[in-house]
């Protein structure tokens, strides 16, 4: 079974602030998705990033596939109180399954 | 497009009563399906997955079950639940690089 670790666990910051976090395997990754999700509610995709060194941006998000294909990096620029929530990266295995990091919930005040 | 459906939104059920949980898709036809259990603000854990009828496969065992009837039809079910059961429960189903999440149950066991 993959096992991807993400980190920071928690990052708390003020508005206008920039953030990373990070997501590492000890295997290749086919592809990696990395989600949002608010309290209450199901993840919703952001991206998906399949090829190494692929660079995808989404305004002020900025996701990154490392070249190898084992980690990956979502950047945040000038946070704001609507970007907070729980960020999760996901790998779908060569098995079907889907498995996820344990996310990291970030808060942004005001 | 492909919609999933999952009900109840919210759940208080007693220590020893059964559970059923159930999902519904549309828009596609012999998908991928997943269950998962979440505890607050942390990522999913993987309980079950399913890759057509009557196929299914367990990751963590423990006080519940899953099954397919219908190609379209997921379903987590326990016959006496556990204080330890409570969480959110997500369903998903696996597009093609990316999954899709029903709302999730908030599952209270008291």
């Amino acid at each position: 079974t993959q096992l991807l670790e993400q980190s920071p666990q928690f990052l708390s910051i003020q508005e206008g602030e920039n953030l990373t976090v990070y997501c590492n395997s000890s295997s290749v990754f086919s592809s990696l998705q990395w989600y949002r999700q608010e309290p209450g509610e199901g993840p919703v995709l952001l991206v998906t990033v399949v090829t190494g060194g692929e660079v995808k941006k989404l305004k002020r998000l900025t996701f990154q596939f490392g070249d190898a294909r084992k980690d990956s990096s979502l950047h945040i620029t000038a946070a704001q109180p609507g970007d907070t929530g729980l960020y999760l990266c996901a790998s779908f295995g060569s098995n079907y399954k889907l498995t996820f990091g344990k996310g990291t919930l970030l808060t942004v005040n005001p | 497009s492909q919609t999933i459906h999952q009900w109840p939104a919210t759940l208080v059920q007693p220590v020893g009563s059964p559970l059923s949980l159930e999902c519904t898709v549309e828009g596609t036809s012999n998908p991928n399906l997943y269950w998962y259990r979440q505890a607050a603000g942390r990522g999913l854990q993987l309980l079950f997955y399913s890759v057509g009828i009557g196929q299914i496969s367990s990751e963590v065992p423990q006080n519940l079950s899953a099954s397919r009837p219908q190609d379209r039809q997921f379903i987590l079910s326990s016959k006496k639940l556990l204080l330890s059961d409570s969480g959110f429960y997500l369903c998903a189903l696996r597009g093609n690089t990316e999954a899709f999440f029903g709302q999730g149950t908030r599952l209270t066991v008291v």
